[in-house]
């Protein structure tokens, strides 16, 4: 089993720019995260999705959209990328059993604006 | 808003040693998580203590927790190069619609 995998690992974008991160799991979980990591604050959760077809605003969603059409993949997008948007992008999956939610990462994505 | 605070945020220790790492949290809990971060890496889940639960071990690791303080502590023994990374706890409420929320880390460095 690959867990979760996020494409691109790197990229650096200008502003304005627009692009798409891809999540894919294949633990066939429920739910999937998209949070981001800056230095000295730790992760924020952006959007999550608790299932196909679903998704919610976490504590960061300015700037971003998501989409889950199918339930392996979570895509995150810049409709127009911003230098404050500069960080690491991690998208995690879990599934939820006797109410215990344990998350599974992905590598990161680590974005760049200009 | 992040609920976890982890103290202290850097700990560099001697191998061989034992890492304590402590985190607080503010409302109510269904359970409390610790993750570890490899440098470069995505977050890999380590233990998992529930609200009614006091202690729990998984092989090196320790964890207690404390309700009535609202705290936890980490405890790595014998600690061992491999050990360093940053280390979150993660706080699981007790709200219908909670969601898992991170600390900001430790960073753990254990020297050869």
């Amino acid at each position: 089993n690959a867990g979760v995998t996020q494409t691109p690992k790197f990229r650096v974008l200008k502003t304005g720019q627009s692009m798409t991160l891809l999540c894919a799991q294949d633990m066939n979980h429920e739910y999937m995260y998209w949070y981001r990591q800056d230095p000295g604050m730790g992760l924020r959760l952006i959007h999550y999705s608790v299932g196909e077809g679903t998704t919610a605003k976490g504590e960061v969603p300015d700037g971003y959209n998501v989409s889950r059409l199918k339930k392996q993949n979570f895509l995150l997008g810049l409709e127009s990328a911003a230098p404050s948007q500069t960080s690491v992008y991690f998208c995690a999956s879990s599934y939820s059993i006797e109410d215990l939610d344990i998350q599974y990462f992905g590598a990161g994505t680590r974005l760049s604006v200009l | 808003s992040q609920q976890g605070e982890e103290d202290p945020q850097a700990l560099s220790i001697q191998e061989g040693e034992n890492a304590t790492m402590n985190c607080s949290y503010k409302t109510s809990i269904n359970n409390l998580q610790w993750y570890r971060q490899n440098s470069g890496r995505g977050l890999v889940h380590l233990i998992l203590i529930r609200s009614n639960e006091r202690e729990k071990h998984s092989g090196r690791l320790r964890v207690t927790l404390d309700t009535s303080k609202k705290s936890s502590s980490l405890l790595i023994t014998a600690s061992r190069a491999a050990d360093t990374a940053s280390y979150f706890c993660a706080t699981d409420g007790t709200g219908a619609n909670s969601k898992l929320t991170f600390g900001k880390g430790i960073t753990l460095s254990v020297r050869p």
